[in-house]
């Protein structure tokens, strides 16, 4: 479902580790999961998606894993840079296809540590 | 290959007018969304529409807000008598048209709008 908060959590990381945020979400019907990632001023841009009916996908630098089990999504980045600090939403597409409307998560801040 | 266009970027109007935002989707897409975001938030659905049609309406206010997406021309979302409450961040989306489910809507950078 829909979740709304007042503040963002937020996940500082030394420049050059790993981060992985995570993310919970509600509706067990729900067949694919998108990660965006939004800057200051801009809209959402598109991370890396998956489907139900995978547990892993990778992308460049990227990496989403599905707990369909425990209904948990988390986003790994790898060898984080300043270009990374951003805030991450989690989505999730309750219809078959993209056509359908998209929940967002209430989001994760990622700010980076030189 | 330009993305989703929205504008203008940022709107100021005093309350009780009348806000139009644009949204020119992607080349070749004819699926159009539109959400609207609170400051520390997520992005909440509004309204998905396709050429000449409304398909999902159940994010919309029920009064003074409306959308269309004509045949020819950008998609509009028009706020009616505005208040202070409908100040946001308005973000449009396209995605290919057909029932593809291998591609993930993609945003424009928004319309500020600020009510004084």
């Amino acid at each position: 479902g829909e979740s709304v908060g007042l503040h963002l959590p937020t996940l500082s990381v030394q420049e050059g580790d790993n981060s992985i945020i995570n993310c919970a979400y509600s509706n067990s019907a729900s067949d694919y999961f998108i990660w965006y990632k939004q800057e200051s001023g801009k809209g959402p841009q598109f991370i890396i998606d998956i489907r139900s009916n995978m547990d892993k996908r990778q992308g460049q630098r990227v990496t989403v894993l599905l707990n369909k089990t425990v209904k948990h999504l988390s986003l790994q980045i790898a060898a984080t840079q300043p270009g990374d600090s951003a805030v991450y939403f989690c989505a999730e597409n309750p219809g078959y296809s993209s056509a359908s409307k998209i929940i967002f998560g209430s989001g994760t801040r990622l700010s980076i540590r030189p | 290959n330009a993305g989703v266009m929205q504008n203008p970027r940022h709107l100021v109007r005093r309350r009780g007018q009348e806000a139009r935002l644009r949204c020119s989707p992607m080349k070749g897409h004819s699926h159009v969304y539109w959400y609207r975001q609170l400051p520390e938030e997520g992005l909440k659905f509004m309204v998905y529409l396709q050429k000449e049609n409304i398909i999902d309406e159940s994010g919309m206010p029920k009064e003074r807000f409306s959308a269309e997406f004509p045949k020819e021309g950008p998609s509009i979302l028009r706020i009616q008598q505005v208040v202070r409450g409908d100040s946001a961040a308005y973000f449009c989306a396209s995605s290919p048209s057909g029932t593809s489910n291998n591609q993930p809507q993609h945003f424009g950078d928004g319309t500020r709008l600020s009510i004084l």
